[in-house]
């Protein structure tokens, strides 16, 4: 597609559900990152894919947080038994390559809000 | 202290004003990266650079790699400037993946008419 879509862009939970976050990357980006950014904060790194390598989960914060990538394509951010700390804007990036010298693209973000 | 420090935290001008927003970081680098946030959360990546100097309109980025510097420089300020500017690095330091950004904390920008 022409950006990262980011599915859906607003989610209201109860505490306890578990919920799941899309990220759809740019056609050929074969890097995929999540992000998190609570109110008033900065952007807090959760987990980047490249390629078939093995994700790098370093900065998921719960083991309450899991992510899956199909191949090079779609990814699923999974939050189970969400808690109200969890409110937040998710941000999904892609980019052409990992970890080095290319540019980001954002998706628009999932607004997470656990009531 | 953090590895990505930007400064001022809030800036308010006057449309037209020249704004400098300045950006130093305390690892290795391989290169920085400058992203505005608009109001509505929409992040979009304005440079990246790991040498030098770049320019795209209004917007001018530099870096001094042996100061561990950056600085965004805005020409001709205009209220739709009003956003956060956000610089994030990417880090040779890092002991992983080289997957992450180091984001700084955000500098808010508001441009009156």
């Amino acid at each position: 597609g022409a950006g990262v879509s980011q599915s859906p862009s607003n989610k209201v939970t109860e505490k306890g559900k578990d919920v799941e976050l899309r990220c759809d990357p740019i056609s050929g980006h074969t890097a995929l990152y999540w992000y998190r950014q609570r109110l008033g904060q900065g952007l807090e790194f959760l987990i980047y894919f490249q390629g078939n390598s093995a994700p790098d989960k370093s900065g998921l914060p719960s083991d309450r947080f899991s992510a899956e990538r199909t191949g090079e394509s779609v990814s699923t951010l999974t939050i189970q038994r969400t808690q109200q700390e969890d409110s937040a804007v998710y941000l999904c990036a892609s980019s052409l390559a990992g970890g080095i010298d290319y540019g980001y693209t954002f998706g628009s973000g999932t607004r997470l809000t656990v009531v | 202290k953090n590895e990505v420090e930007q400064s001022p935290q809030n800036l308010t001008a006057q449309e037209g004003e020249f704004i400098t927003i300045n950006c130093s970081y305390s690892v290795g680098i391989s290169a920085l990266h400058w992203l505005q946030q608009h109001p509505g959360g929409g992040i979009v990546s304005l440079f990246m650079l790991s040498s030098g100097k770049k320019k795209h309109g209004r917007l001018i980025a530099t870096i001094n790699i042996q100061e561990k510097h950056s600085s965004l420089h805005i020409t001709a300020s205009h209220p739709r400037d009003s956003a956060v500017y956000i610089c994030a690095v990417s880090s040779t330091n890092y002991g992983g993946s080289q997957g992450n950004l180091i984001f700084g904390k955000g500098t808010k920008l508001s441009v009156k008419p």
